[in-house]
């Protein structure tokens, strides 16, 4: 099965400050798809950007871009201007493009927003 | 965006009973829904994979007969905890797959939290 790893339980950033939020996985397909979700304290998982293996352009989700580099199997979230309702779990997520429908999730990132 | 529901969004029972939790997407229709339980602080994990009109698909770990997944329409799967025990006390998780659109995002219930006393 596919790994995602986020290396990063804890993340703190200065509100109107920009963050990184790192995550790496494992496969050895060549097409699939990669997911941030973010779960607030709600617990209701909302999708905030997705990005397609055969693109080669970033995507971009107003204040939220990813740095996705296929070669080292690296989809890092940037946000930018950070704001106070951006605190939450972040889950990166794989999924293949041809074997089932499976999310694969990495164990989340903590982010707090200092005012 | 898509929406995806569950109800209840939190029960409370008696050890020995059984819950049964609704996971419905509401405008689209899901061939295949998935069921995820998550403890405080921690992931999620894939439960089972419920496809609509067949036996679920269940993750290595999983008890089938513990944990009942019916798929009886393209809108429904419904979760059933049979003889809870406190250890059964978790956040659950439905989420239905959007296969029409091109980028097959899975949308998210709210979550259920089931507490077994």
């Amino acid at each position: 099965a596919q790994t995602v790893t986020q290396s990063q339980p804890e993340m703190s950033v200065q509100e109107a400050e920009t963050v990184t939020l790192s995550c790496t996985y494992d496969t050895s397909e060549s097409d699939y798809y990669l997911f941030w979700y973010k779960q607030p304290p709600s617990r209701q998982m909302i999708l905030v950007i997705r990005q397609e293996a055969y693109k080669q352009q970033n995507a971009t989700e107003n204040r939220f871009s990813v740095n996705f580099q296929k070669a080292a199997k690296s989809f890092s979230l940037k946000i930018s201007d950070s704001q106070l309702g951006d605190a939450a779990m972040y889950f990166c997520a794989y999924r293949s493009a041809n074997t089932g429908n499976q999310f694969y999730f990495g164990t989340g990132t903590s982010l707090t927003v200092i005012p | 965006g898509a929406v995806v529901s569950q109800h209840p969004s939190w029960v409370i029972c008696k050890s020995g009973t059984s819950v049964k939790i609704e996971c419905r997407s509401l405008d689209f229709q899901a061939t295949t829904m998935f069921w995820y339980r998550q403890f405080p602080k921690q992931s999620l994990m894939l439960m089972a994979t419920s496809n609509e009109g067949s036996k679920a698909t269940y993750e290595q770990g999983v008890e089938k007969d513990k944990f009942l997944i019916n798929h009886a329409s393209l809108t429904l799967s419904t979760l059933t905890v049979t003889s809870a025990h406190p250890e059964d006390s978790s956040f659950y998780i439905c989420s239905a797959s959007d296969e029409t659109g091109p980028h097959r995002t899975q949308y998210f219930g709210p979550g259920t939290r089931l507490t077994v006393l």
